[in-house]
Protein backbone atom coordinates (compact mmCIF):
# COMPACT_ATOMS: atom_id res chain seq x y z
CA UNK A 1 0.00 0.00 0.00
CA UNK A 2 1.30 3.54 -0.79
CA UNK A 3 -0.55 5.33 1.62
CA UNK A 4 1.39 7.29 4.51
CA UNK A 5 0.35 6.15 8.09
CA UNK A 6 0.25 8.97 10.72
CA UNK A 7 -1.63 8.89 14.75
CA UNK A 8 -5.16 10.30 14.29
CA UNK A 9 -4.33 13.19 15.92
CA UNK A 10 -2.00 15.04 18.94
CA UNK A 11 -2.00 18.14 21.47
CA UNK A 12 0.65 20.33 21.94
CA UNK A 13 1.12 23.80 23.91
CA UNK A 14 1.54 27.08 22.26
CA UNK A 15 5.21 28.37 21.78
CA UNK A 16 6.60 24.64 22.44
CA UNK A 17 7.82 22.16 20.05
CA UNK A 18 5.70 19.76 18.08
CA UNK A 19 6.77 16.95 16.15
CA UNK A 20 3.96 15.00 13.89
CA UNK A 21 5.95 11.18 12.55
CA UNK A 22 4.40 9.69 9.63
CA UNK A 23 5.15 6.13 8.33
CA UNK A 24 5.78 5.07 4.82
CA UNK A 25 7.90 2.04 4.72
CA UNK A 26 7.03 1.17 1.18
CA UNK A 27 8.81 4.24 -0.29
CA UNK A 28 10.89 4.13 -3.00
CA UNK A 29 14.08 5.56 -3.56
CA UNK A 30 12.90 8.45 -6.12
CA UNK A 31 10.05 9.30 -4.24
CA UNK A 32 9.41 12.44 -2.42
CA UNK A 33 7.83 13.09 0.85
CA UNK A 34 5.81 15.98 1.17
CA UNK A 35 4.10 17.75 4.26
CA UNK A 36 0.87 19.79 3.86
CA UNK A 37 -1.74 21.53 6.31
CA UNK A 38 -5.56 21.83 6.17
CA UNK A 39 -7.47 24.21 8.12
CA UNK A 40 -11.91 23.77 7.71
CA UNK A 41 -13.25 24.85 4.90
CA UNK A 42 -9.99 25.57 2.60
CA UNK A 43 -7.92 23.63 0.86
CA UNK A 44 -4.47 21.96 1.55
CA UNK A 45 -1.83 24.25 2.18
CA UNK A 46 1.93 23.36 1.23
CA UNK A 47 4.40 23.09 3.50
CA UNK A 48 7.39 21.23 3.05
CA UNK A 49 8.71 18.30 1.18
CA UNK A 50 12.10 16.32 0.79
CA UNK A 51 13.70 13.57 -0.62
CA UNK A 52 16.72 11.92 1.36
CA UNK A 53 18.26 15.08 3.42
CA UNK A 54 16.73 17.25 6.18
CA UNK A 55 15.11 20.43 5.06
CA UNK A 56 14.34 23.48 6.73
CA UNK A 57 11.84 26.28 5.67
CA UNK A 58 10.21 29.19 7.17
CA UNK A 59 7.00 27.19 7.97
CA UNK A 60 8.62 24.00 9.46
CA UNK A 61 11.28 21.38 9.54
CA UNK A 62 11.86 17.88 8.13
CA UNK A 63 13.44 15.13 9.75
CA UNK A 64 13.82 12.30 7.20
CA UNK A 65 15.02 8.85 8.70
CA UNK A 66 18.53 7.04 7.26
CA UNK A 67 16.30 4.31 5.69
CA UNK A 68 13.25 7.16 4.40
CA UNK A 69 10.63 4.42 5.72
CA UNK A 70 9.63 7.28 7.90
CA UNK A 71 9.87 11.47 8.45
CA UNK A 72 9.44 13.68 11.32
CA UNK A 73 7.83 17.14 10.81
CA UNK A 74 8.92 19.58 13.13
CA UNK A 75 7.48 23.28 14.13
CA UNK A 76 9.71 24.79 16.55
CA UNK A 77 7.01 26.91 18.26
CA UNK A 78 3.48 26.08 17.83
CA UNK A 79 1.29 28.85 17.44
CA UNK A 80 -2.91 29.15 17.57
CA UNK A 81 -2.54 29.36 13.82
CA UNK A 82 -0.62 25.99 13.75
CA UNK A 83 -4.00 23.78 14.79
CA UNK A 84 -5.22 22.45 11.67
CA UNK A 85 -5.32 18.79 9.98
CA UNK A 86 -1.24 17.97 8.79
CA UNK A 87 -1.34 15.33 5.95
CA UNK A 88 1.98 13.43 5.30
CA UNK A 89 2.28 12.68 1.34
CA UNK A 90 4.68 10.65 -1.05
CA UNK A 91 4.97 10.86 -4.15
CA UNK A 92 4.55 7.28 -6.04
CA UNK A 93 6.80 5.68 -8.80
CA UNK A 94 9.13 8.71 -9.12
CA UNK A 95 5.84 10.76 -10.97
CA UNK A 96 4.42 13.96 -9.22
CA UNK A 97 1.89 12.08 -8.07
CA UNK A 98 0.84 12.70 -4.68
CA UNK A 99 -0.80 10.04 -2.12
CA UNK A 100 -1.65 11.39 0.74
CA UNK A 101 -2.31 9.44 4.25
CA UNK A 102 -5.63 10.02 6.46
CA UNK A 103 -3.98 12.81 7.91
CA UNK A 104 -3.65 13.83 11.90
CA UNK A 105 -5.75 16.47 13.65
CA UNK A 106 -3.25 19.08 15.63
CA UNK A 107 -4.13 20.89 18.53
CA UNK A 108 -2.22 23.37 20.28
CA UNK A 109 -3.68 25.06 23.74
CA UNK A 110 -3.31 28.20 24.44
CA UNK B 1 -1.77 37.23 -4.00
CA UNK B 2 -2.37 34.37 -7.05
CA UNK B 3 -5.10 31.69 -6.20
CA UNK B 4 -6.28 29.20 -7.54
CA UNK B 5 -10.26 29.57 -7.83
CA UNK B 6 -12.99 27.23 -8.35
CA UNK B 7 -16.26 27.34 -9.18
CA UNK B 8 -19.12 26.33 -7.82
CA UNK B 9 -17.69 27.03 -4.31
CA UNK B 10 -21.18 24.45 -3.38
CA UNK B 11 -23.27 22.75 -5.57
CA UNK B 12 -26.44 20.62 -4.32
CA UNK B 13 -27.86 18.23 -7.18
CA UNK B 14 -30.17 15.15 -7.66
CA UNK B 15 -29.45 11.72 -9.00
CA UNK B 16 -28.52 11.55 -12.36
CA UNK B 17 -27.69 15.31 -13.22
CA UNK B 18 -24.52 16.76 -14.92
CA UNK B 19 -22.11 18.57 -12.80
CA UNK B 20 -19.52 20.88 -14.15
CA UNK B 21 -17.05 21.68 -11.50
CA UNK B 22 -14.19 24.86 -12.76
CA UNK B 23 -11.20 25.76 -12.05
CA UNK B 24 -8.75 28.31 -12.85
CA UNK B 25 -5.14 27.71 -12.23
CA UNK B 26 -2.55 30.16 -11.18
CA UNK B 27 -1.42 32.27 -13.68
CA UNK B 28 1.53 30.86 -15.27
CA UNK B 29 1.30 27.65 -13.89
CA UNK B 30 1.30 24.71 -16.50
CA UNK B 31 0.53 21.22 -14.52
CA UNK B 32 -3.36 21.09 -12.60
CA UNK B 33 -4.37 18.40 -10.52
CA UNK B 34 -7.75 17.15 -9.53
CA UNK B 35 -8.66 15.76 -6.58
CA UNK B 36 -11.40 14.26 -4.23
CA UNK B 37 -11.71 14.43 -0.43
CA UNK B 38 -14.81 12.11 1.42
CA UNK B 39 -14.14 11.31 5.32
CA UNK B 40 -13.94 7.72 4.26
CA UNK B 41 -11.17 8.08 1.74
CA UNK B 42 -9.72 11.04 2.47
CA UNK B 43 -7.87 12.89 -0.43
CA UNK B 44 -7.33 11.18 -3.58
CA UNK B 45 -5.68 12.07 -6.77
CA UNK B 46 -8.34 12.06 -9.71
CA UNK B 47 -6.41 13.54 -12.70
CA UNK B 48 -3.54 15.68 -13.91
CA UNK B 49 -2.70 17.20 -17.16
CA UNK B 50 0.58 19.54 -17.74
CA UNK B 51 0.13 22.02 -20.58
CA UNK B 52 -2.69 20.95 -20.88
CA UNK B 53 -2.58 17.39 -21.87
CA UNK B 54 -3.67 14.64 -19.78
CA UNK B 55 -1.22 12.59 -18.16
CA UNK B 56 -2.93 10.76 -15.54
CA UNK B 57 -6.23 9.63 -15.31
CA UNK B 58 -6.04 6.27 -13.42
CA UNK B 59 -7.65 7.66 -10.06
CA UNK B 60 -10.99 8.69 -12.20
CA UNK B 61 -14.40 6.68 -12.66
CA UNK B 62 -14.35 6.55 -16.37
CA UNK B 63 -17.40 5.81 -17.06
CA UNK B 64 -19.18 8.80 -15.52
CA UNK B 65 -16.33 11.13 -15.17
CA UNK B 66 -14.54 13.06 -17.52
CA UNK B 67 -11.16 16.14 -17.01
CA UNK B 68 -10.00 18.30 -19.62
CA UNK B 69 -8.60 21.45 -20.02
CA UNK B 70 -10.51 23.87 -22.84
CA UNK B 71 -7.02 26.12 -22.52
CA UNK B 72 -4.47 27.30 -19.85
CA UNK B 73 -7.09 29.23 -17.87
CA UNK B 74 -9.19 26.65 -17.40
CA UNK B 75 -9.57 23.26 -15.96
CA UNK B 76 -12.98 21.54 -15.90
CA UNK B 77 -14.75 18.36 -13.84
CA UNK B 78 -17.66 16.83 -15.51
CA UNK B 79 -19.80 13.75 -13.71
CA UNK B 80 -22.43 12.45 -16.07
CA UNK B 81 -24.87 11.04 -14.01
CA UNK B 82 -24.05 11.87 -11.04
CA UNK B 83 -24.04 9.50 -8.19
CA UNK B 84 -24.92 9.98 -4.00
CA UNK B 85 -21.25 8.15 -3.60
CA UNK B 86 -19.79 10.98 -5.48
CA UNK B 87 -20.63 13.30 -3.00
CA UNK B 88 -17.73 14.33 -1.69
CA UNK B 89 -15.19 18.27 -1.86
CA UNK B 90 -13.19 18.21 -4.88
CA UNK B 91 -9.86 20.09 -4.81
CA UNK B 92 -7.98 21.83 -7.76
CA UNK B 93 -4.54 22.55 -7.52
CA UNK B 94 -1.86 23.63 -9.84
CA UNK B 95 2.11 23.88 -10.08
CA UNK B 96 4.86 24.94 -12.36
CA UNK B 97 7.51 22.42 -13.39
CA UNK B 98 9.65 21.92 -15.52
CA UNK B 99 10.36 18.33 -15.15
CA UNK B 100 8.63 17.78 -11.70
CA UNK B 101 6.01 19.94 -9.91
CA UNK B 102 7.18 19.67 -6.38
CA UNK B 103 4.61 22.50 -5.14
CA UNK B 104 1.00 22.05 -5.30
CA UNK B 105 -1.37 25.28 -4.86
CA UNK B 106 -4.87 24.04 -4.09
CA UNK B 107 -8.48 25.87 -4.05
CA UNK B 108 -10.87 26.47 -1.73
CA UNK B 109 -12.78 23.49 -3.20
CA UNK B 110 -15.97 22.53 -4.66
CA UNK B 111 -18.62 20.84 -1.80
CA UNK B 112 -20.56 18.08 -4.06
CA UNK B 113 -23.83 16.96 -2.80
CA UNK B 114 -26.18 14.55 -4.80
CA UNK B 115 -29.77 13.41 -3.80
Amino acid sequence: DAKTTQPNSMESNEEEPVHLPCNHSTISGTDYIHWYRQLPSQGPEYVIHGLTSNVNNRMASLAIAEDRKSSTLILHRATLRDAAVYYCARTQGGSEKLVFGKGMKLTVNP
Amino acid sequence: DARVTQTPRDKVTEMGQEVTMRCQPILGHNTVFWYRQTMMQGLELLAYFRNRAPLDDSGMPKDRFSAEMPDATLATLKIQPSEPRDSAVYFCASGSTGLRTDTQYFGPGTRLTVL
